[in-house]
Parts: structure tokens; sequence; C-alpha cells
């Protein structure tokens, strides 16, 4: 099976321009993760999905960051409008329920983003 | 609040030489504890995990300890090899055999093994 493919690899803005990261998950699975990683935070989930349902959207990133999914296969993580504090690298992550490898969060190569 | 801290930030050790990581947490409802590896340019990925039932894990070179009254664990690698060079996360999580949304991750541990 394919992994977790995320494009574009990497984006440069300009600050208050409005930036959409793509996301398309291992095929079957049940669950999608959006992450951003920075050296100082660490990881910090964005938001979540259980079979396309948003579950749980970060508090502090609500305001100009909105996921969607589109289709089981599809999701895409929009900043609007970005400002230079959001560079960092997002991922994508997906998992699935039942089966060995239940709970294991598969990750993408991830978007590096670079907010001028 | 940082719910799960990781120790040390950087560490280099020589090849063939025992790398120990460690991690400690704060909410006692946490009972999964996988450990990630992330090469550069790449996502993370599942090295290994612990429930906490048990209080060891191995994998090959990899072992990792878990203690739950003092709510630290260790990664241990040995023969350490340069292709092990890599940034490593602890994470933790209530996870109950759903969802594993509630994943918490260290900031990481950057290890360089040296030839």
């Amino acid at each position: 099976d394919a992994g977790v493919t995320q494009t574009p690899r990497h984006e440069v803005a300009e600050k208050g321009q409005t930036i959409i990261l793509k996301c398309e998950p291992v095929s079957g699975h049940n669950d999608l993760f959006w992450y951003r990683q920075t050296k100082i935070q660490g990881l910090e989930l964005l938001s979540y999905f259980r079979s396309k349902s948003l579950m749980e959207d970060g508090g502090a990133f609500k305001d100009r960051f909105k996921a969607e999914m589109l289709n089981s296969s599809f999701s895409t993580l929009k900043i609007q409008p970005t400002e230079p504090k959001d560079s960092a690298v997002y991922l994508c992550a997906s998992s699935r329920l039942g089966g060995r490898d239940t709970g294991q969060l598969y990750f993408g190569e991830g978007s590096k983003l670079t907010v001028l | 609040q940082q719910q799960v801290r990781q120790s040390p930030q950087s560490l280099t050790v020589w090849e063939g030489g025992t790398t120990v990581l460690t991690c400690s947490y704060e909410d006692s409802t946490f009972n999964y504890f996988p450990w990630y590896q992330q090469f550069p340019g790449e996502g993370p990925a599942l090295l290994i995990s612990i429930l906490s039932v048990s209080d060891k894990k191995e994998d090959g070179r990899f072992t990792t300890f878990f203690n739950k009254r003092e709510k630290k664990l260790s990664l241990h690698i040995i023969d350490s090899q340069p292709g092990d060079s890599a940034t490593y996360f602890c994470a933790a999580s209530p996870y109950s055999g759903g969802s594993n949304y509630k994943l918490t991750f260290g900031k990481g541990t950057l290890l360089t093994v040296t030839p």
C-alpha cells in the first residue's frame, strides 16, 4: 500500500496569502491527523478526523487554520491569512482501527511552509 | 504545561556504543507509550511501543523500559550505528484501543552516532 502522501513538499508564501496543503492518507485508514512541527514547540495537533468527521480542532489554531476532509482519501489544510510565525513543517498522519497496527500513526513526509 | 518531557535534547555516541534516551510524564491516565524515529526530510515513523501493563519491550537492538511508579520510560539502543542518527520522540496517550488522537509527544532527542 502507498503511504501518506503530502503536497506540496515545500511552499513559500508572502504574509497575508492563503495557502492550501494537501494530504492523501493510507487507503483504508479511518483516522486522519494534521500536526504542526517546529523546533521550539515540537509536534502540535491541529485537527483530527474520524471517518471524515472533524472530531478535534486544536483550540489555539482555530482562527486562521481550517482542515477539511472532502472524502476518505483526501484532506486539505488551509491557512488564511498566513503569518511569519506559521513557518513550520506541517505533517499529515493516518491510522486505522482494528488490526495489528491499530492506533499506530503513519506520517507523511511533511510540507515545509516558509512565510516571508 | 509540558506533559511529556524528554532528555537529553541532543546526544552524540560512538558507533558500537549504547544510547539511552529518557522520558517522563505527568498524566496518570497515560497507558500507551510509543517511540517514533524521524530522519531529516521524512515524517516520524513508529519504532517501538509499550503498554503500561509491561515494563520492558525489546525489538532487535532497541529496548524500551517503563516504570509506572516513577512515571518514566527509556529507550536503549545497543550497538548504535551511524544509520541510527535521527530524532527520537517519545509519546504518551490514554489509549484504549480506539483512536489515538490524544497522543502527546515529547520535544525529541537528536541522536548523532559517530563512526
